[in-house]
């Protein structure tokens, strides 16, 4: 069955420095979510990407933050100037098209130091 | 502003007793879903189920049953002889948006649930 897969699983990062989070979409979707989990906190949605560009955004995705689909197959979600506070996991998800479910992947869990 | 409420959040039951797990949402809309996702230890999020806010029939899959009910604004998650590995974080979220591009999912602050054998 196909899966939404990121790289990395964990990463470790000083503040100030910047950090490129990956993501694999399900091949055939056409819908692309950011969304992070703070420790033992509910899920946040961060941003959602569609046709190239930025459908919506929440409040927490600062200019510190930015999305890419380079190639067609890649999401990427890249935090400049890292901070304490973007220390979470952060979840990929996408979804084939209107009236569906978002399928997300497994997480990278960011440690900022 | 859409708003999911799970009040409860840590339930405790003991293998094969029935456990229900609540959800209560605030939407404007008229056309919303809800859905119900999964978080095993190991930290993924699983989707479970998705329902419409035309249709309030109750959902039956195996063990798991699901209840919505738009008088209340609830949708109900009832877990049926409960088994170890059903110990997770239960999410409840709502989308008001049915079309794709803006049809980000606000989630609930989750129920951690730990079946004891």
């Amino acid at each position: 069955e196909p899966e939404v897969t990121q790289t990395p699983s964990h990463q470790v990062t000083q503040m100030g420095q910047e950090v490129i989070l990956r993501c694999v979409p399900i091949s055939n979707h056409l819908y692309f979510y950011w969304y992070r989990q703070i420790l033992g906190q509910k899920v946040e949605f961060l941003v959602s990407f569609y046709n190239n560009e930025i459908s919506e955004k929440s409040e927490i995705f600062d200019d510190r933050f930015s999305v890419e689909r380079p190639d067609g197959s890649n999401f990427t979600l890249k935090i400049r100037s890292t901070k304490l506070e973007d220390s979470a996991m952060y979840f990929c998800a996408s979804m084939r098209g209107n009236f569906y479910e978002q399928y997300f992947g497994p997480g990278t869990r960011l440690t900022v130091t | 502003a859409q708003k999911v409420t799970q009040a409860q959040t840590e339930i405790s039951v003991v293998e094969k007793e029935d456990v229900t797990l609540d959800c209560v949402y605030e939407t404007r809309d008229t056309t919303y879903y809800l859905f119900w996702y999964k978080q095993p230890p190991s930290g993924e999020l699983v989707f479970l189920i998705r329902r419409n806010s035309f249709d309030e029939q109750n959902e039956i899959s195996g063990r798991y049953s699901w209840n919505f009910q738009k008088s209340t604004s609830s949708f109900n998650f009832t877990i049926t002889a409960s088994q170890v590995v059903d110990s997770a974080v239960y999410f409840c979220a709502l989308s008001s948006d049915f079309t794709g591009a803006n049809s980000k999912l606000t989630f609930g602050k989750g129920i951690t649930l730990s079946v004891r054998p």
